[in-house]
């Protein structure tokens, strides 16, 4: 079967760094994205990893490893518009993009 | 604005009613898709529609009926639907479906459908 794992919930405070983990097990992997989804709003997107390595952009940073099948979204100097839920989701060989449940992430003053 | 707009943005339908919802892009994209959202559960692709034909249908229920008449426009016609059917019923587009592409798919704020 196909699976993707990220934490259900995670807490932080402002002008903190958090760590959204993310596994998979796929038929076969083309790609790994992380998407933003402000409640009552569409998943916007963040972040693309095709080979293994840390991607960076701004306050937040993507990370991949393809022998263990994870990925984290680091994000750093938390702001409270950063409370959403992330989705991480990974294209599989035949190209259809498979999502995780995502983390709702509450950032507290 | 992400270039995807979803009308209605909410809908309240009864068992037996017949509504549709609408997706249109503004983006150029030749590939759209509908997906459904539900509470605690990972975003479930339900039609995929390549140059305006259909080359995805993910075992979803008859009840459930799409249509896309260009590249630009996408339906989804229900009928008969269930509560279980309601959900956040989103819609999103992309350049293309190449599968070794890193384009992202961009999504529509979705709409939000209660079945009573």
């Amino acid at each position: 079967g196909q699976n993707i794992d990220q934490p259900t919930e995670m807490t932080a405070t402002e002008g903190a760094i958090v760590q959204i983990n993310c596994t998979y097990q796929t038929s076969g992997f083309n790609g790994l994205f992380w998407y933003q989804q402000h409640a009552g709003e569409a998943p916007t997107f963040l972040s693309y990893n095709v080979l293994d390595g840390l991607e960076e952009k701004g306050r937040f940073s993507s990370f991949l490893s393809r022998s263990k099948g994870y990925s984290y979204l680091l994000l750093k100097e938390l702001q409270m518009k950063d409370s959403a839920s992330y989705l991480c989701a990974v294209k599989n060989q035949g190209g259809k993009l498979i999502f995780g449940q995502g983390t709702e992430l509450s950032v507290k003053p | 604005e992400t270039g995807v707009t979803q009308t209605p943005r909410h809908l309240v339908m009864g068992m037996t009613n017949k509504k549709s919802l609408k997706c249109e892009q503004h983006l150029g994209h030749n590939a759209m898709y509908w997906y459904k959202q539900s509470a605690k559960k990972p975003l479930e692709l339900m039609f995929v529609y390549s140059l305006e034909e259909r080359v995805e249908n993910n075992s979803v229920p008859s009840r459930f009926s799409p249509e896309c008449p260009n590249s630009s426009h996408l339906f989804l016609h229900l009928h008969t639907l269930q509560p279980e059917d309601s959900a956040l019923y989103l819609c999103a587009s992309s350049q293309d479906r190449d599968v070794y592409s890193g384009n992202t798919i961009y999504f529509g704020e979705g709409s939000w459908l209660t079945v009573v």
